[in-house]
């Protein structure tokens, strides 16, 4: 079973809006919300991540925004650009032996200059 | 400061053919990961360990070995490549506390 869904599969966005791509998970014993940035040929590489004792954290263009009550949470992409064109992955762990990394399928951003 | 280093970064193997990949990591981490990545099913966890000389299975671990004989080092094997083992593979390695996870540049496989 898919223990984090993520949509939407692709995104297209003009210079300057926002990318807004959404995660819901299952388990309530997650505790770690990551999100992944990966660029063609690269590995995955953490962006933004969030704890569920916050509604918000936001890291320049880039926001975190968590619903404990609704078990989702979403990323924010504030004014895109053209370079944050890439792959993201949503991602949640709970705090145990391995603090396993479950991830979302992913979402392929492109952003039309 | 080298991070996460995975080696081969491509393979070509015929159907039966064994090979292993070698996953280093320089930043003296307890854990380390063996994901798959394949389009539209993101990252798939096949093995991980919790510490130099264990190893545990994950979501999909059929077909797949690993070993961990030095904390820097996680090793994946596959005794006979199967088509379905084309894929990119991904090895990352994190801290014991839920902090950030860092990933090697991957491996992409394919099996013919």
């Amino acid at each position: 079973q898919q223990q984090v869904k993520q949509s939407p599969q692709s995104l297209i966005v003009q210079k300057g809006g926002i990318s807004i791509i959404n995660c819901a998970y299952e388990n309530t014993a997650f505790d770690y919300f990551p999100w992944y940035q990966q660029f063609p040929g690269k590995g995955p590489a953490l962006l933004i991540a969030i704890r569920p004792d916050v509604s918000e954290k936001k890291e320049g263009r880039f926001t975190i925004s968590f619903n404990k009550s609704a078990k989702q949470f979403s990323l924010h992409i504030m004014d895109s650009q053209p370079g944050d064109s890439a792959t993201y992955f949503c991602a949640a762990s709970k705090q145990a032996r391995g603090n396993k990394l479950v991830f979302g399928a992913g979402t392929i951003l492109r952003v039309k200059s | 400061n080298a991070g996460v280093t995975q080696t081969p970064k491509f393979r070509v193997l015929k159907t039966g053919q064994s090979m292993t990949l070698l996953c280093a990591q320089d930043m003296n981490h307890e854990y380390m990961y063996w994901y798959r990545q394949d389009p539209g099913m993101g990252l798939r966890l096949i093995h991980y360990s919790v510490g130099e000389g264990t190893t545990a299975k994950g979501e999909v671990p059929d077909g797949y070995n690993v070993s961990r004989l030095k904390k820097q080092n996680f090793l994946l094997g596959l005794e006979s490549a199967a088509p379905s083992q084309t894929s990119v593979y991904f090895c990352a390695s994190r801290r014991t506390d839920p902090t950030e996870a860092f990933f090697g540049q991957g491996t992409r496989l394919t099996v013919v």
